[in-house]
């Protein structure tokens, strides 16, 4: 079986902070993992995913990614936030083998503080 | 490049009416998918299809049904609309599972 968690539903940060969007992920199989980006009134973007080849993982916008295996984590930051990083945030994860469905978290809503 | 592409973008039906949401893609992609949005829930899939010709159950396929006749095209069926039924709907497509999914900008669907 496998799943996906985003810790924390909305997260709030000042312009020019860290952003840090949490994400771990269930698998009992090596995983596929992805975030995308959701503006308002619009469909999912991809920002990045991991597709095995290395755990840091750069994406568009300034935004990356580290694979920890260990701590079955695949959280995204962003090293300081800019005004048009307030979105929602999805994380996604498939598998390689078995089931041949793809799960999302429930989202985290980014807040950008002036 | 049109990408995916979802119409109606709004509907709003009484209950027990019936429609069709239709999803179009132009990049050859073999799967696709149909999801609701809801607040707190996150993406939740409905049916999806790995090919023409093929349809298979998601998360929360009560109440839909769906046919893929053609590649480009994937429709999502309400035969019958429930209030529960409120939400967005997002088509989104991808080559292969493995691979991202490219989504639509969503339709709006009310029902009173």
């Amino acid at each position: 079986a496998q799943s996906v968690t985003q810790l924390g539903s909305h997260v709030s940060v000042s312009e020019g902070a860290l952003v840090l969007l949490r994400c771990n992920y269930s698998s009992s199989v090596p995983p596929y993992l992805f975030w995308y980006v959701q503006y308002p009134n619009q469909g999912l973007q991809l920002l990045l995913k991991y597709t095995s080849a290395a755990t840091l993982v750069k994406g568009i916008n300034g935004f990356e990614a580290e694979f920890k295996k260990s701590e079955t984590s695949f959280h995204l930051t962003k090293p300081s936030a800019h005004m048009s990083d307030a979105a929602e945030y999805f994380c996604a994860v498939t598998a390689l083998k078995g089931g041949n469905q793809f799960y999302f978290g429930t989202g985290t809503s980014l807040t950008v503080i002036p | 490049n049109a990408g995916v592409t979802q119409t109606p973008k709004f509907r709003v039906l009484k209950t027990g009416q019936s429609m069709t949401l239709l999803c179009a893609q132009d990049m050859n992609h073999e799967y696709m998918y149909w999801y609701r949005q809801d607040p707190g829930m996150g993406l939740r899939l409905i049916h999806y299809s790995v090919g023409e010709g093929t349809t298979a159950k998601g998360e929360v396929p009560d109440g839909y049904n769906v046919s893929r006749l053609k590649k480009q095209n994937f429709l999502l069926g309400l035969e019958s609309a429930a209030p529960s039924q409120t939400s967005v709907y997002f088509c989104a497509s991808s080559p292969t599972l493995r691979q991202p999914q490219h989504f639509g900008d969503g339709t709006r669907l009310s029902i009173l």
